[in-house]
C-alpha cells in the first residue's frame, strides 16, 4: 500500500539533546513538507522540499534542520536550539496541483 | 501571524443543525485545500477547489471558493457527532507551487 509514515509515534528528548524525526513516503511525490502543530492550534511550516537535495526554509525554520538525499526520505532533527520543542509534528507529501497526503505525526515531549 | 485565517476558531452545534467555517487570505490563492483532522491524528483530506467561484461537495459538506479566490468557505449540512474534529484550510499561492501552508483552523463539536 501507498503512503507515508512517520517514526517514532512518541519520542521525548532530554534538554539539550538533538532529536531525528523520521518520514518516509512511497508515493513517488516530489515534494515532502514538515509542520509544526501546538495544541487548538494550525499547522505552521517547517521546512519543505520540492526535489532531492533542495530544500527552502518555512514560516518557523529556526532551530530545526532537515535533509532531503532520498526522493522518499525527509527527515528532521529538532535541534537544541529550538527553546520550545513540545508539540505535534506532520510530515507531508504531495506532486503539482494535488492534494497532501499526511503522516499519522510524531508527538515530542522535552523532558 | 499566518497568511490564511479562518473563522470562526472553534464552534459548537447541536447535532443536526448547519454550520459555516470560512477560510481568508490576503493574497490570491492558487489552490484551496480543505482538511479533517482529529485530536493527535494526520489529517483526511476534504476537497480542493483551484478555479474563482468553484463549489464543490461531497455528503454533506460542500465547499467554495469566491471568485477573487481569496476567501473560501466549508458548509455542512445537518451536522452530526462524526462531523467533530479539526478543520483545517490549506493554499498555494500563485507561482509557488510548492510551499503549502495553512490556516489556524476551527475546532468543531456537535452536541446531542
Amino acid at each position: 500500500d501507498g503512503g507515508i509514515t512517520q517514526s517514532p509515534k512518541y519520542l521525548f528528548r532530554k534538554e539539550g539533546q538533538n532529536v531525528t524525526l523520521s518520514c518516509e513516503q512511497n508515493l513517488n511525490h516530489d515534494a515532502m513538507y514538515w509542520y509544526r502543530q501546538d495544541p487548538g492550534q494550525g499547522l505552521r511550516l517547517i521546512y519543505y522540499s520540492q526535489i532531492v537535495n533542495d530544500f527552502q526554509k518555512g514560516d518557523i525554520a529556526e532551530g530545526y534542520s532537515v535533509s532531503r538525499e532520498k526522493k522518499e526520505s525527509f527527515p528532521l532533527t529538532v535541534t537544541s536550539a529550538q527553546k520550545n520543542p513540545t508539540a505535534f509534528y506532520l510530515c507531508a507529501s504531495k506532486t503539482g496541483y494535488t492534494e497532501a497526503f499526511f503522516g499519522q505525526g510524531t508527538r515530542l515531549t522535552v523532558v | 501571524s499566518q497568511e490564511l485565517e479562518q473563522s470562526p476558531q472553534s464552534l459548537i452545534v447541536q447535532e443536526g443543525k448547519n454550520l459555516t467555517i470560512n477560510c481568508t487570505s490576503s493574497k490570491t490563492l492558487y489552490g484551496l485545500y480543505w482538511y479533517k483532522q482529529k485530536y493527535g491524528e494526520g489529517l483526511i483530506f476534504l476537497m480542493m477547489l483551484q478555479k474563482g467561484g468553484e463549489e464543490k461537495s461531497h455528503e454533506k459538506i460542500t465547499a467554495k471558493l469566491d471568485e477573487k479566490k481569496q476567501q473560501s468557505s466549508l458548509h455542512i449540512t445537518a451536522s452530526q457527532p462524526s462531523h467533530a474534529g479539526i478543520y483545517l484550510c490549506g493554499a498555494e499561492r500563485t507561482g509557488t507551487a510548492s510551499k503549502l501552508t495553512f490556516g489556524t483552523g476551527t475546532r468543531l463539536q456537535v452536541t446531542l
